[in-house]
């Protein structure tokens, strides 16, 4: 069993709905927490990040930790096709030299 | 101006051959990273160097070594290349130290598509 888990979709949604990505985790050393989007044949960007439980907003996205249920989301509202991509949560147990621990990556379709 | 980058984007390469893979980055990070991206889109961190020093070393073959000259550069060389060895290779950059936007993220190149034949 992977330490962080996500269903890799593909979602598929129309222009303007909103969106929920998540994904779970077993480790409840995980403390970090962020979420990157992935472009086709790109790199990974960094979309978001948070610390503690609740919710951070920036702009369209909303990102949501609960630590009680090892459970994180993104929300993206008012979806654009330029948000169709590959969103990958991703965990870090401390600062310092720990590694950054990836979902599989959920593929989202934003149809016009 | 490119902050991670990697060369060659795409490598197509024959079974049993040795090949290397270049990653520069120009951020002043002390971190650099290797992931391998598989084909399903999961991301796993092979190796990790700080200042030049190797402090992530994953369950990866011993037929892949990581070299660092400088803080600003990461190389991964493998030999004997296999057929599993095909995925994507990224390289990515962080500053673990002293930065609030370090502690969370990392900065990745945009790949090296390697294909093994």
């Amino acid at each position: 069993q992977k330490e962080v888990e996500q269903d890799p979709g593909p979602l598929s949604v129309p222009e303007g709905a909103i969106v929920s990505l998540n994904c779970t985790y077993s480790n409840s050393a995980f403390q970090y927490f962020m979420w990157y989007r992935q472009y086709s044949r790109k790199g990974p960007e960094l979309l978001m990040y948070t610390y503690s439980s609740g919710n951070k907003e920036d702009g369209r996205f909303t990102a949501q930790v609960d630590k009680s249920s090892k459970y994180i989301s993104l929300f993206i509202r008012d979806s654009q096709p330029s948000d169709s991509a590959t969103y990958l949560c991703a965990m870090k147990k401390n600062t310092g030299f720990q590694k950054l621990v990836f979902g599989t990556g959920t593929r989202l379709l934003v149809s016009p | 101006d490119t902050a991670v980058s990697q060369t060659p984007k795409y490598l197509v390469t024959q079974m049993g051959n040795d090949k290397s893979i270049k990653c520069e980055q120009n951020l002043g990070h002390d971190t650099m990273y290797w992931y391998k991206q598989d084909s399903k889109k999961f991301l796993k961190i092979m190796f990790s160097y700080n200042n030049k020093e190797l402090i992530i070393n994953e369950t990866v073959p011993n037929r892949f070594s990581p070299k660092s000259p400088d803080k600003a550069h990461l190389n991964l060389h493998i030999n004997s290349l296999e057929l599993g060895d095909s995925a994507v290779y990224f390289c990515a950059s962080s500053q673990d130290w002293g930065s609030s936007r370090g502690l969370y993220g990392y900065t990745f190149g945009s790949g090296t598509r390697l294909t093994v034949v």
